[in-house]
């Protein structure tokens, strides 16, 4: 299994309160990924990096930052949570082989927002 | 713009039969690779299979088959004898190879495998 771990896995916080997920890979991969889950609406991007402080939004990115300042670590910050954003949050990572390369995922962080 | 059709919503059948999943997807890019995935009761996601839109070859693996047809645009998956333990949400996923490596996913299909 790749060694990508997310942390915490479980968190119920309250509306405008700031919160950040941890991801934290062992494979040395360039590309890291943070998706959110819903029902109805698969896998969602919200942010991705390709390097060190290279970061770029997905397509679910308002209310979400992001920082890469270490190969291994990619951090999604909610600044000010809302309802809305309770969901699965998925971390991936990719290998720099290309886009032919499968992405490997962390098991999940089940954020409430109460 | 590149975007992946999963019509399938839910399917439902009773074990030892077959099933296929439907995945549609489009693309203007002439190198792209298309995956799929499984998401089990648990809730990890486990990669199961990539292809890449050079090879139309179809591939098994064991109860589980792939048909890749550029000329429809779909990348169908197969179970064949289901089991209780494919019991899973399927997702699709496609990446283009200009596409800095996003991943584009389709909106799921949950197999429900009665015993």
């Amino acid at each position: 299994d790749a060694g990508i771990t997310q942390s915490p896995r479980h968190k119920v916080t309250e509306t405008g309160t700031p919160v950040t997920l941890r991801c934290h890979q062992t494979e040395n991969h360039r590309y890291m990924y943070w998706y959110r889950q819903d029902p109805g609406h698969g896998l969602r991007l919200i942010h991705y990096s390709y390097g060190v402080k290279d970061t770029d939004k997905g397509e679910v990115s308002d209310g979400y930052s992001v920082s890469r300042s270490k190969t291994e670590d990619f951090l999604l910050t909610l600044e000010s949570a809302t309802s809305s954003q309770t969901s699965v949050y998925f971390c991936a990572i990719r290998n720099p082989g290309g886009a032919n390369t499968e992405a490997f995922f962390g098991q999940g962080t089940r954020l409430t927002v109460v | 713009a590149q975007k992946v059709t999963q019509a399938q919503t839910e399917i439902s059948v009773v074990e030892k039969e077959d099933v296929t999943l439907d995945c549609v997807y489009e693309t203007r890019d002439t190198t792209y690779y298309l995956f799929w995935y499984k998401q089990p009761p648990s809730g990890e996601l486990v990669f199961l299979i990539r292809r890449n839109s050079f090879d139309e070859q179809n591939e098994i693996s064991g109860r589980y088959s792939w048909n890749f047809q550029k000329s429809t645009s779909s990348f169908n998956f197969t179970i064949t004898a289901s089991q209780v333990v494919d019991s899973a949400v399927y997702f699709c996923a496609l990446s283009e190879q200009d596409s800095n490596y996003q991943l584009i996913w389709g909106a799921g299909t949950k197999l429900i495998i009665k015993p």
